[in-house]
């Protein structure tokens, strides 16, 4: 099954740093997602990037996605303190049709520690 | 617009007791489903309905575990009787469309002794 695998493990920084975290899979996809959880809000959708799309923005967050490598890097600029959660990528998977039924495989996720 | 409801919040059984969830979804949602989070992992998909009907359900321990959505909206997840191994928190999420964003509710919390 597909699975999306997210790097670092942890990450901590410094309020106002940018924060990287990378998500790769293993076989085609016709879109990545990205979800946050924090104790607070929950596990919460932040943004889906489609098959055809390089790049997108969401205010502070950017997602990139190379089909060719297997991969997709989440971005973070100005990080603030609320930032802190955990990151996870969810991928599609796909009946034998190929069409996609919308169970999600995720990660196991970055934890983002955002010193104020 | 109202978020996906989930009760109870916190439940703590022993082994071998049955435990149900329940979850309300957004309305107007089609698609619901069941995960299972265990501390420091993902989610994991249990079961997911389109209405009334179960499009996906090969990772639910059927021995144990069941789960319905009568009349398409309101779901309950059961399970019966209950191992340590359960202990894990248990999210339902919807969705208007299954290929679109899922939305998540506040998840119930199991612990069992």
């Amino acid at each position: 099954s597909q699975q999306g695998e997210e790097d670092p493990q942890a990450l901590s920084i410094q309020e106002g740093e940018n924060a990287t975290m990378n998500c790769s899979y293993k076989t085609s996809i016709n879109n990545l997602q990205w979800y946050r959880q924090n104790s607070g809000r929950g596990l919460v959708h932040l943004i889906l990037i489609r098959s055809n799309e390089r790049e997108k923005h969401s205010g502070r967050l950017r997602v990139t996605l190379d089909t060719s490598k297997k991969s997709s890097s989440l971005l973070i600029t100005a990080s603030r303190a609320a930032d802190t959660a955990s990151y996870f990528c969810a991928t599609p998977s796909y009946n034998a049709g190929g069409t996609s039924y919308g169970k999600l495989t995720f990660g196991q996720g970055t934890i983002l520690t955002v010193h104020p | 617009e109202a978020g996906v409801a989930q009760s109870p919040r916190y439940k703590i059984i022993e082994k071998r007791q049955s435990v149900a969830f329940w979850c309300n979804p957004i309305s107007g949602h089609a698609t619901l489903y069941w995960y299972q989070q265990i501390l420091g992992q993902g989610p994991k998909l249990l079961i997911q309905f389109q209405n009334n009907g179960v499009v996906d359900d090969s990772q639910l321990p059927k021995d144990r575990f069941s789960a319905e959505r009568l009349k398409g909206v309101d779901s309950t997840l059961k399970i019966q009787p209950a191992k340590l191994e359960d202990s894990a928190v248990y999210l339902c999420a919807s969705s208007l469309d299954p290929v679109l964003a899922q939305y998540f509710g506040p998840g119930t919390r199991l612990l069992v002794l």
